[in-house]
């Protein structure tokens, strides 16, 4: 099984409007990675966070580690019909592998 | 400078059948990870292959096989197709080092009959 749950799975949202995915882990996290996969395309590196805490912001995205590095928060504002797709958090231990969770698939209306 | 490049994007194969599918990865990259991405769920690691060696395995049997060659490119291979191995196959290169970001190829669909 994947080692990160995220929710929601599914994220309908107005077009304008804020909202926030969610990635929780059961263990603590060497450091998490995040990744945005357009509907037919491939996963696209986002952000990777290290730091237990860390807060990193790209335009309209602000991606939080916590503070326990078990979990991470990837928050956009202004939705825009740009940002429809799934966004993967990818847990990263010592070892080689990235672990993706399900992923919260996006959609935006108009 | 050319990303990661797979081919075939799309394939057909009936079940039982052998396929064999590749990768170039990212100029200056010299590891290679394999994973399957089931329609609706994340990509899941299949192996990663440095220095020609295979450096991790993720949890697949041993139809799935890999080689990597003294140009970095690499070969994913499945044995005895079974109609759950219909899935996206992505090839992510990096350079070797801890805890880099993945660079995807636009994947392999491969779809079993």
């Amino acid at each position: 099984g994947q080692q990160v749950m995220q929710i929601p799975q599914y994220q309908h949202v107005q077009e304008g409007e804020d909202f926030t995915t969610y990635c929780n882990s059961s263990t603590t996290l060497s450091n998490i990675q995040w990744y945005k996969q357009r509907p037919g395309g491939h996963p696209v590196f986002l952000i990777q966070l290290v730091k237990s805490g860390e807060v990193k912001k790209q335009k309209r995205l602000t991606f939080q580690f916590g503070e326990a590095k078990k979990n991470s928060s990837l928050h956009i504002t202004a939705t825009q019909t740009t940002d429809v797709g799934t966004y993967f958090c990818a847990a990263v231990n010592n070892d080689y592998k990235l672990s993706f969770g399900a992923g919260t698939t996006v959609t935006v209306r108009a | 400078d050319a990303g990661v490049t797979q081919s075939p994007t799309h394939l057909i194969k009936t079940r039982g059948q052998q396929v064999t599918l590749r990768c170039s990865p990212k100029s200056g990259h010299d590891t290679v990870s394999w994973y399957q991405q089931a329609l609706g769920q994340g990509p899941q690691f299949i192996f990663q292959y440095y220095e020609e060696e295979e450096r991790q395995r993720g949890n697949f049997p041993d139809r799935f096989s890999g080689h990597q060659f003294p140009n970095y490119s690499s070969e994913l291979n499945v044995n005895a197709l079974l109609l759950g191995d219909s899935a996206l196959y992505l090839c992510a290169s990096s350079p070797n080092a801890w805890h880099t970001e993945a660079f995807f190829g636009q994947g392999t669909r491969l779809t079993v009959v």
